[in-house]
């Protein structure tokens, strides 16, 4: 089957790192995305894994370990503002530009 | 990058009716996603909108409940049609590039009463 697991919440102190794990079996794989989520909004792309390796975009860095079906997304420097629910989605080879989503960690930073 | 627009951004609609949703984007794009998110759960894909064919949906989901249209490359519609209150959620349109990045129209806010 298809599966994809992320913890459901995580909190934090400004200021603070936190890391956000995904896990994932799904039917093929072309990359692993993370995307950002604020309450009544849609989502918007952070990052993404094609090979396995680190990856960072300023604050944001995600990983992957295609092997071990994980990756994480690590958020440096907290901020009030981070404060939204974060998507772990795999690319899948089903067909071309067909995402699966796990069911989002919301992260809570607190002062 | 690509700007979506959804209209409209919200509706309470009675059992039994339908609504249609449009979606606009600003720039011609091959791949175009339906998505159904309900509260506090994560995006499930509705279908892939294709341009001069029929759509292709995702197990669970059928054109006659969600008949959908893409006359050309840069819009598309979803109906929600004889709507229940299980139908209650955010109805998204998404793009994806060639790059693989993937924009998200603002939603659509569903209520069935």
């Amino acid at each position: 089957g298809q599966n994809i697991d992320q913890p459901t919440e995580m909190t934090a102190t400004e200021g603070a790192i936190v890391q956000i794990n995904c896990t994932y079996q799904t039917s093929g794989f072309n990359g692993l995305f993370w995307y950002q989520q604020h309450a009544g909004e849609a989502p918007t792309f952070l990052s993404y894994n094609v090979l396995d390796g680190l990856e960072e975009k300023g604050r944001f860095s995600s990983f992957l370990s295609r092997s071990k079906g994980y990756s994480y997304l690590l958020l440096k420097e907290l901020q009030m503002k981070d404060s939204a629910s974060y998507l772990c989605a795999v690319l899948t080879t089903d067909s071309w530009g067909k995402f699966q989503f796990g069911a989002g960690t919301q992260v809570v930073v607190t002062p | 990058s690509a700007v979506i627009s959804q209209k409209p951004s919200r509706d309470i609609c009675q059992r039994g009716t339908s609504l249609t949703i449009q979606c606009q984007v600003d720039s011609q794009v091959t791949m175009m996603f339906w998505y159904r998110q309900q509260p506090g759960q994560s995006l499930t894909l509705i279908a892939t909108a294709n341009q001069g064919s029929e759509a292709t949906y995702e197990s669970g989901f059928v054109i006659d409940k969600f008949p959908i249209s893409r006359p050309n490359l840069t819009f598309s519609t979803l109906t929600v049609s004889n709507m229940s209150p299980e139908d209650s959620s955010i109805y998204l349109c998404s793009v994806v590039l060639e790059t693989y990045e993937q924009y998200f129209g603002p939603g659509t806010r569903l209520t069935v009463t």
